[in-house]
């Protein structure tokens, strides 16, 4: 029993290019996560799924795209990386008022 | 809206020393409380809960108290060990959704 599992964990990307964060969880929960975390202010929430084929914006939600692929996975697209969003980013999965995060991603864009 | 405000770190202890780390929040509703511990380098985990007024959530020693009147849940520890120190996260809840609400984490870092 992985939990939740995210890769890559570290990336460094230039200004203007484009990558995606995985994220998968073998919990069966139906509600999942991404968020990100900056020095001094906490985690935000970014994007999040109540359901499978559902999504919805967080409170960060602007240069970002996700996708529930299946129940198990919810990846995170950067479309036009900027040094804005360098952070480290969390993906999590929740099941009746418990939450579960994964390991983290850290990426730097220059 | 909701929000939550931690104590600024980063806090520094001696090991056994008394730890008192304040949380207060502002909520709409009845929220549930958490503190979560993020260890160097890894995500966070659960490290207590209270999902009502006046309960009291504890593991590992460490205690929290849900104070509706005075909207805090500060976390306190009776004898920090070296192993403790870590990025500690008070958040919130509101509803039976999963979205999380969290302050801005307190470090903590002991010495022997």
């Amino acid at each position: 029993n992985a939990g939740v599992t995210q890769t890559p964990k570290f990336q460094v990307l230039k200004t203007g290019q484009s990558m995606t964060l995985q994220c998968a969880q073998d919990m069966n929960h139906n509600s999942m996560y991404w968020y990100r975390q900056d020095p001094g202010m906490g985690l935000r929430l970014i994007y999040y799924s109540a359901s499978e084929g559902t999504t919805d914006k967080g409170e960060v939600p602007n240069g970002y795209n996700v996708s529930r692929l299946n129940k198990r996975e919810f990846s995170l697209r950067l479309e036009s990386a900027a040094p804005s969003q360098t952070s480290v980013y969390f993906c999590a999965s929740s099941e009746e008022g418990q939450t579960y995060f994964g390991p983290g991603t850290r990426l730097t864009v220059t | 809206g909701n929000s939550v405000t931690q104590m600024e770190g980063p806090v520094t202890l001696s090991e056994e020393a008394f730890l008192t780390i304040n949380c207060t929040y502002t909520a709409t509703g009845y929220p549930s409380l958490f503190w979560y511990v993020q260890y160097p380098g890894e995500g966070l985990q659960l490290l207590l809960k209270a999902t009502k007024a006046d309960d009291k959530g504890s593991n590992k020693g460490f205690e929290a108290t849900y104070r509706k009147e005075t909207t805090s849940f500060h976390l306190e520890k009776g004898s920090v060990q070296v192993s403790d120190s870590a990025v500690y996260f008070c958040a919130l809840r509101v509803g039976q959704g999963g979205k999380l609400i969290f302050g801005q984490g307190t470090e903590l870092s002991v010495k022997p």
